[in-house]
């Protein structure tokens, strides 16, 4: 079985602080994918990454990066230098490549940056 | 583009009533997924289909239809409404299978009285 777990269920930043977000994730597939999408006050869901299992290599975007540790079955999501647009629900997620249209998500976690 | 859009946005039901939502992409995707999302649960899959005329079932089917007859949309049917359904619900697609980026709607926000 497949299971997504963020633990924080909200944080809550001052601007320019740098947050992270943990997900934590199970599965028994050596191949999987792994998501994070942005959920804004406005309700839609913005892709932000994807990175497969065989690829540990962290990523940056700008005040974005990802630590992806296969080691500790973890893809944690830093955002740098906090700005109040980053205001949002973070969701991460994990596709198996046997079951890849039954993506799990996580419960999220709600991320508050005040001014 | 207008990407993924729902109809209708809004809609408040009275328990064993029957609606559909109707998701529509233009982007000539192959995939489609219809969500639920619930307070601390994240998203769960419904249904999905891997083209017109296939569908399957997602984590939570039950209550639940839907129909692929056109390869841009993609309808979710409650037949008898229950409380339990009272949620937001996501229709998304990709051009390939679950395993790479899904484009979302903007969600559908459904209470059942």
């Amino acid at each position: 079985a497949q299971k997504v777990t963020q633990a924080q269920t909200e944080i809550s930043v001052v601007e320019k602080e740098d947050v992270t977000l943990d997900c934590v994730y199970e599965t028994r597939d050596t191949t999987y994918y792994l998501f994070w999408y942005k959920q804004p006050p406005s309700g839609e869901l913005v892709f932000l990454i994807r990175r497969n299992s065989f690829d540990e290599q962290n990523e940056i975007s700008g005040r974005y990066s990802w630590n992806f540790q296969k080691s500790t079955s973890s893809f944690n999501f830093t955002i740098t230098a906090s700005q109040v647009v980053d205001s949002a629900v973070y969701f991460c997620a994990l596709s198996g490549k046997y079951n890849n249209n039954d993506m799990r998500f996580g419960a999220g976690t709600r991320l508050t940056v005040k001014p | 583009n207008a990407g993924v859009t729902q109809t209708p946005k809004f809609r408040v039901l009275k328990t064993g009533q029957s609606m559909t939502l109707l998701c529509a992409q233009d982007m000539n995707h192959e995939y489609m997924y219809w969500y639920r999302q619930d307070p601390g649960m994240g998203l769960r899959l419904i249904h999905y289909s891997v083209g017109e005329g296939t569908t399957a079932k997602g984590e939570v089917p039950d209550g639940y239809n839907v129909s692929r007859l056109k390869k841009q949309n993609f309808l979710l049917g409650l037949e008898s409404a229950a409380p339990s359904q009272t949620s937001v619900y996501f229709c998304a697609s990709s051009t390939m299978t679950g395993s790479y980026e899904q484009y979302f709607g903007p969600g559908t926000r459904l209470t059942v009285t």
